[in-house]
């Protein structure tokens, strides 16, 4: 079973460009999950998508957005990007309650 | 809003000692999961604890649950190089859909 797949691996960006982040779930999952880390901190909760809709988001700026497709794969957009953006962004799917959640190895983003 | 902090943030242990991290946190839930970072990789799941006494092994890591005393437990036994990594406690909150992650604890095992 493939488990979650995140690309690009890394990214290189310029302050104010757009980044796009894209996340493929467990095949099954039907919510994915997204989360900032910035190096050598905790991790943040961005987004969640379930079913195709966004069901709650954490306290970030509305350039921080996203979507959900209808295979369940999902997309992260930020835009205008900052220097603090830089960061470690990771995706995971759950398959229930039972289960922790299942991470992808993460897209690193830097802006210069 | 629920928060959790995790102690000690640093840890840095000799192989063979036994030590305990602790996270503790501010509101009911009826989750709670450990994972395991290595540097530069991303979270590997360790342990799921769903209820209020649970306890689960895996080698010589044992984590715990009191969801009256809000606390869990993450305990290490006689440690080996290969446990150092960063190790997050995260809560769920159920009806938000989201976990609340604490800062982490780095482990550093030295021979």
């Amino acid at each position: 079973e493939a488990g979650v797949t995140q690309s690009p691996t890394h990214l290189i960006k310029t302050r104010g460009q757009q980044a796009t982040l894209r996340c493929s779930p467990i095949s099954g999952h039907t919510s994915v999950y997204w989360y900032q880390q910035a190096l050598g901190l905790g991790l943040q909760f961005l987004l969640w998508y379930d079913e195709g809709e966004e069901r709650n988001r954490g306290n970030f700026p509305p350039r921080f957005s996203g979507r959900q497709f209808p295979n369940y794969s999902s997309e992260l957009n930020v835009n205008a990007l900052e220097l603090e953006d830089s960061a470690l962004y990771l995706c995971a799917s759950i398959l229930g309650g039972t289960y922790g959640y299942t991470f992808g190895s993460g897209t690193r983003l830097t802006v210069v | 809003e629920l928060k959790v902090e995790q102690n000690p943030l640093f840890l840095s242990m000799q192989e063979g000692k036994n030590y305990t991290i602790y996270c503790n946190y501010s509101t009911t839930s009826d989750r709670l999961y450990w994972y395991r970072q290595d540097p530069g990789k991303s979270l590997e799941s360790l342990f799921v604890l769903l209820s209020n006494g649970a306890v689960k092994q895996e080698g010589r890591l044992m984590a715990s649950l009191d969801t009256k005393a809000r606390l869990s437990t993450l305990h290490i036994t006689a440690a080996v190089h290969d446990l150092s990594a960063t190790y997050f406690c995260a809560v769920v909150e159920t009806n938000a859909g989201k976990s609340t992650f604490g800062d982490g604890t780095t482990l550093t095992v030295k021979p």
